[in-house]
């Protein structure tokens, strides 16, 4: 059983190009998340999802567009990605808002 | 808006000592609430949680209670060990209305426990 699946692991962009990271989840969840991870400010809620073609910006959705088409999968976009969008971003997916949510591995992503 | 406050790390203790992670949080709603562990280099794994007020969650030695009138869930373990060490976050759900399923962190604290 997989639970959830981030690709790519890691990954290094110049300023001004663009990417998706793909968030997988092989366990029917309704939810689904999209965190980033800086030093010293914890996890950021970025987009969340509360099921399939719906999305709602969380606390930093500036620069980042999200899509759910399939229920196992949320894409983040970054279509234009500057040096302050480095950072390790995370997924997770939740059966609903009162239950354990389950995160992938991370991505670390630096903008050079 | 929804927020969690947790106390600033990083917390040094020696092994067997007494933890306390304090955490308070403002929500609008009937939030659940979440004690989440991130050890090195890997993803976050629940700890224990709650759904409601007076409500105890608890896992591995370490405990947490839903405090309603005080809008806190403070994270004890009795006796840490050394692999214990970890960065804690508290985290709460909204579970009904405009904010439902946004799932929102605290800033973490680093544990660091000594043999």
């Amino acid at each position: 059983n997989a639970g959830v699946t981030q690709t790519p692991k890691f990954r290094v962009l110049k300023t001004g190009q663009s990417m998706t990271l793909l968030c997988a989840q092989d366990m029917n969840h309704e939810y689904m998340y999209w965190y980033r991870q800086d030093p010293g400010m914890g996890l950021r809620l970025i987009h969340y999802s509360v099921g399939e073609g719906t999305t709602a910006k969380g606390e930093v959705p500036d620069g980042y567009n999200v899509s759910r088409l399939k229920k196992q999968n949320f894409l983040l976009g970054l279509e234009s990605a500057a040096p302050s969008q480095t950072s390790v971003y995370f997924c997770a997916s939740s059966p609903s808002g009162y239950q354990r949510a389950f995160f992938g591995q991370g991505t670390r992503l630096t903008v050079v | 808006g929804n927020s969690v406050t947790q106390m600033e790390g990083p917390v040094t203790l020696s092994e067997e000592a007494f933890l306390t992670i304090n955490c308070t949080y403002t929500a609008t709603g009937y939030p659940s609430l979440f004690w989440y562990v991130q050890y090195p280099g890997e993803g976050l794994q629940l700890l224990l949680k709650a759904t409601k007020a007076d409500d105890k969650g608890s896992n591995k030695g370490f405990e947490a209670t839903y405090r309603k009138e005080t809008t806190s869930f403070h994270l004890e373990k009795g006796s840490v060990q050394v692999s214990d060490s970890a960065v804690y976050f508290c985290a709460l759900s909204e579970r009904y209305g405009g904010s439902q399923g946004n799932l929102i962190f605290g800033k973490g604290t680093k544990l660091s426990v000594k043999p």
